[in-house]
């Protein structure tokens, strides 16, 4: 079943820590993997995608995520978090497998960054 | 400006009372979809579109109908409303489906179903 799991429903960190968000899926095919975000308030946006190449894809605002395929993983990453990326984060995949070209999202990760 | 615009941003309504919610995009995207987004769950695709005249299920479609009839438009009509399709509803759009586009979502619309 084609299916996409964040590990992490609540994460609460300090200003100036290290982020990284898990991404597990399953999915058949070549996939497209995507990272969005919902801050406060605001319209879901995209923050990066992996779809071939380099498996390390930087996105907006000094996020990045690694692709690695073995795994079947596409871990968010930040080095050092902000105030203000306290959000939402989803994490999806989509394909062309059997003809269909459907979204799966993760059920997301909500982050409060303390100032 | 680009982008994608639902209407209404918010609705009460009752049990088995039609209704539609519109979504609407100017910037000439092939694909759309729904979604419908809820506390633990996140959110989860009710239908998409392709084109024009190709709709397909998401992984929630009980309960909701669409139609496709503009390339801009894609309504999405609850038939007979029960209190579990309670929710807030994005409609998305991307230039293709099944590629690495960047969809675009509009603002939302939280519908209460009593």
């Amino acid at each position: 079943a084609q299916s996409v799991s964040q590990h992490n429903h609540h994460v609460i960190l300090s200003e100036a820590a290290s982020l990284e968000l898990g991404c597990n899926y399953s999915y058949g095919g070549t996939v497209n993997l995507f990272w969005y975000v919902q801050y406060p308030g605001q319209h879901l946006q995209l923050l990066l995608k992996y779809f071939s190449g380099d498996p390390l894809v930087k996105g907006i605002k000094g996020f990045e995520a690694e692709f690695i395929k073995s795994k079947f993983s596409f871990n968010l990453r930040k080095p050092s978090v902000q105030w203000s990326d306290t959000a939402e984060y989803f994490c999806a995949v989509n394909g062309a497998t059997s003809g269909t070209y459907k979204y799966i999202f993760g059920t997301g990760t909500r982050l409060k960054v303390l100032a | 400006e680009a982008q994608v615009t639902q209407n209404p941003r918010y609705l009460i309504t009752v049990t088995g009372k039609k209704l539609t919610v519109t979504c609407s995009q100017n910037m000439n995207h092939e694909y759309m979809s729904w979604y419908r987004q809820d506390p633990g769950l996140g959110l989860r695709q009710i239908y998409y579109s392709m084109n024009v005249e190709v709709t397909d299920k998401g992984d929630v479609p009980e309960g909701y109908k669409v139609s496709r009839k503009e390339k801009r438009n894609f309504p999405l009509i609850l038939e007979s409303p029960s209190p579990n399709q309670t929710s807030l509803y994005f409609c998305a759009s991307s230039p293709r489906g099944g590629a690495p586009d960047t969809q675009y979502f509009g603002p939302g619309t939280r519908l209460t179903v009593l």
